[in-house]
C-alpha cells in the first residue's frame, strides 16, 4: 500500500510568483486535504477536496485554490506569492464514506520559500 | 469556538522517565481526538485517535491517551521515554462530518540522556 507522496520536496520562488504543489493520495482513499504549517506553528487547514468538488474552506484569500483529479489526486496552486507564503504545505488523504471523513494521513510536506 | 489547547510548549523529560503532554478540549459536540507526532523536517504520523469508543486509547511506540469528558481532557502518556521520542506533538480536534482538522501549537519533547 502506497502512502500520501508530494512533490517537490522543495521550492524557491520570488514575490509575485505562481506556484503548483502537487498531491497523490493514499490508495483507496477519496478525500484530499491541505493544510499550511508556518514556521514553529501547527498546521492550518486550507481546504478538502472530495470527489473532484471542494468541500470546505479554511480562512485563506482565493488566491489559494486548488483540485482534485478522478484518480483522487490533488493540486495546490498558489497565485500573486507573498513573503507570508513560505511555510510547509501538507497534503493528507482520506476516505469520506456516510458523511463523515476517516482519519486524515499525512503526507511529507513541500516546503515553499518566498524570496 | 471548538479547539484544543495544549500546555507547555516545551517538555523535557529524562530518558526512561515518565511522558505526559497534556491537553484540553472545547467542543460543544462529541469530539473526535487525535494526537500527531511531527519529527524535524518531516510530515506528520498519526500516534492515536479517539472517535467515542473505549475512552483509554493506545496507540504506537508505546504511547496511549485516556478521554476524560469531566475534565475536556485528553493527555497524552508514555510510561518511560526514549530518546527517539524526541519530537513535535500536536493534538488535534475535528468532529463528526466536519472536513477539517483543527491543530494545537504543539509540544516540544526532549529527552535527556
Amino acid at each position: 500500500e502506497t502512502g500520501v507522496t508530494q512533490s517537490p520536496t522543495h521550492l524557491i520562488k520570488t514575490r509575485g510568483q505562481q506556484v503548483t504543489l502537487r498531491c497523490s493520495s493514499q490508495s483507496g482513499h477519496n478525500t484530499v486535504s491541505w493544510y499550511q504549517q508556518a514556521l514553529g506553528q501547527g498546521p492550518q487547514f486550507i481546504f478538502q477536496y472530495y470527489r473532484e468538488e471542494e468541500n470546505g474552506r479554511g480562512n485563506f484569500p482565493p488566491r489559494f485554490s486548488g483540485l482534485q483529479f478522478p484518480n483522487y489526486s490533488s493540486e495546490l496552486n498558489v497565485n500573486a506569492l507573498e513573503l507570508d507564503d513560505s511555510a510547509l504545505y501538507l497534503c493528507a488523504s482520506s476516505l469520506q464514506a456516510g458523511g463523515d471523513t476517516d482519519t486524515q494521513y499525512f503526507g511529507p510536506g513541500t516546503r515553499l520559500t518566498v524570496l | 469556538a471548538q479547539s484544543v489547547t495544549q500546555l507547555g510548549s516545551h517538555v523535557s523529560v529524562s530518558e526512561g522517565a515518565l511522558v505526559l503532554l497534556r491537553c484540553n478540549y472545547s467542543s460543544s459536540v462529541p469530539p473526535y481526538l487525535f494526537w500527531y507526532v511531527q519529527y524535524p523536517n518531516q510530515g506528520l504520523q498519526l500516534l492515536l485517535k479517539y472517535t467515542s469508543a473505549a475512552t483509554l486509547v493506545k496507540g504506537i511506540n508505546g504511547f496511549e491517551a485516556e478521554f476524560k469528558k469531566s475534565e475536556t481532557s485528553f493527555h497524552l502518556t508514555k510510561p518511560s521515554a526514549h530518546m527517539s521520542d524526541a519530537a513535535e506533538y500536536f493534538c488535534v480536534y475535528t468532529n463528526f462530518g466536519n472536513e477539517k482538522l483543527t491543530f494545537g501549537t504543539g509540544t516540544r519533547l526532549t529527552i535527556i540522556p
